[in-house]
């Protein structure tokens, strides 16, 4: 029973325009959401949290954003670069500790 | 700094075979975490700890053991390992729930 969807197994997106990445989760007990971005052979990497009193975090070119009556979040990255090529993986929490993680997107970046 | 090392990277058993993954921290952390990650899964939480002495079970708890003696390190143990537990294992820590979790580089392992 998956509390964190990721339905978009891949994305490939031309340099220098944006990226959008979705999430969906089922628990309405989560109140902290993060991104994590991953390279193979490596362990992720954190890149942006948001919580739940907020509806958006920005941190460069990365924007969180967060609809809780929908219970969807969204990372958008601006402009998108090749070096962003990578799995990026969305995570929630609620009061207990514990991560739950979607299943992944793998993100391409075209030249 | 090294942050959160994994020890080892790579390890191949034999089915029944028994072994420990070590995780340590320098960081000062009191949370630390065990995941695995399995191919359009994304990473599952096995077990972790809230501080020195404590463990607790995640979400895919069986057939693992681990043990947190000291702050800085946290042991995942395979008592008999099956073939369905090969899988890349990710270590983590965190100072507290609500700050970013750092993670290992993993360890692959194969159980044939």
């Amino acid at each position: 029973d998956q509390q964190v969807k990721q339905n978009s197994p891949s994305l490939s997106v031309q340099e220098g325009r944006i990226s959008i990445l979705n999430c969906d989760y089922t628990n309405s007990m989560f109140d902290y959401f993060l991104w994590y971005k991953k390279y193979p052979a490596e362990g992720p990497t954190f890149l942006i949290s948001i919580s739940s009193i907020k509806d958006k975090n920005e941190d460069g070119r990365f924007t969180v954003f967060l609809n809780k009556s929908a219970k969807h979040l969204s990372l958008h990255i601006v402009p998108s670069q090749p070096g962003d090529s990578a799995v990026y993986f969305c995570a929630a929490s609620a009061t207990d500790y514990k991560l739950s993680f979607g299943a992944g997107t793998t993100v391409t970046v075209r030249a | 700094n090294a942050g959160v090392t994994q020890t080892p990277k790579f390890r191949v058993l034999k089915t029944g075979q028994s072994m420990t993954l070590l995780c340590a921290q320098d960081m000062n952390h009191e949370y630390m975490y065990w995941y695995r990650q399995d191919p359009g899964m994304g990473l599952r939480l096995i077990h972790y700890s809230v501080g020195e002495g404590t463990t607790a079970k995640g979400e895919v708890p069986d057939g693992y053991n681990v043990s947190r003696l000291k702050k800085q390190n946290f042991l995942l143990g395979l008592e008999s390992a099956a073939p369905s537990q090969t899988s890349v294992y990710f270590c983590a820590s965190s100072y507290s729930r609500y700050n970013e979790q750092f993670f290992g580089p993993g360890t692959r392992l194969t159980v044939l």
